[in-house]
């Protein structure tokens, strides 16, 4: 099977724009799920998706939203980007039951 | 609320020494208990995971890990370092039965492997 898929891979945007970032699961992973990595905070929880439901969300703003297809796809989006939004943004899919998260490369994004 | 430890954000090891890198955990349900490696540039990939079976868990690359209860620990440990396993290792919980598969991490061990 092809593994978990994000795309692009970088992206440069400038304070005040708005990103949206894509993750293709595993095939027949329905669960998705987003993480922020940083040298400061480390890995961070954003939120988790699973049959199209948001069925947990971490500890951000409201200018970080996802949303996921009815094919298990799902996008991210941050809004009015800051400095501090700058990071590897990692998306992992897992099989139902198994509790093994596969992650994909990520998306490395900076904020200018 | 979960959280992980981490103990020692960079490791070094000598070529063909055995690695140990140490987490502990909390948890106020049982954990399922993960062990990811992170090369350069590029996303996690899943070395082991513990989930109420056999507490000696053996992975991929001759690395295992115990799960302790008593000491709530879950250390990787590998018998011969080889230059490859240069990289960071994250330990991560997750509370079974709770129906969500996110994962807490720790804040990572960075191992480098002397020649």
């Amino acid at each position: 099977k092809a593994g978990v898929t994000q795309t692009p891979r970088y992206l440069i945007k400038t304070r005040g724009q708005q990103v949206t970032l894509s993750c293709s699961p595993i095939s027949g992973h329905r669960s998705v799920s987003w993480y922020q990595q940083t040298p400061g905070q480390g890995l961070q929880f954003l939120f988790e998706y699973f049959s199209e439901t948001q069925r947990n969300k971490g500890n951000f703003p409201g200018r970080f939203s996802g949303r996921q297809f009815s094919n298990s796809r799902s996008e991210m989006n941050v809004s009015t980007l800051e400095l501090g939004d700058s990071a590897l943004y990692l998306c992992a899919s897992t099989e139902r039951d198994s509790y093994e998260q596969y992650f994909g490369p990520g998306t490395r994004l900076t904020v200018t | 609320a979960q959280s992980v430890t981490q103990l020692g954000s960079h490791v070094s090891v000598s070529e063909g020494a055995l690695v140990l890198l140490r987490c502990n955990y909390s948890s106020s349900v049982p954990p399922y208990l993960f062990w990811y490696v992170q090369y350069p540039n590029q996303g996690l990939q899943l070395l082991l995971k513990y989930t109420s079976a056999a507490t000696l868990v053996k992975g991929i690359n001759d690395f295992e890990a115990e799960f302790k209860k008593s000491e709530t620990s879950f250390h990787l440990t590998k018998p011969s370092a080889h230059m490859s396993d240069a990289a960071e290792y994250f330990c991560a919980v997750t509370e079974s039965g709770a129906g969500s598969y996110q994962l807490t991490f720790g804040k990572g061990t960075k191992l480098s492997v002397i020649p």
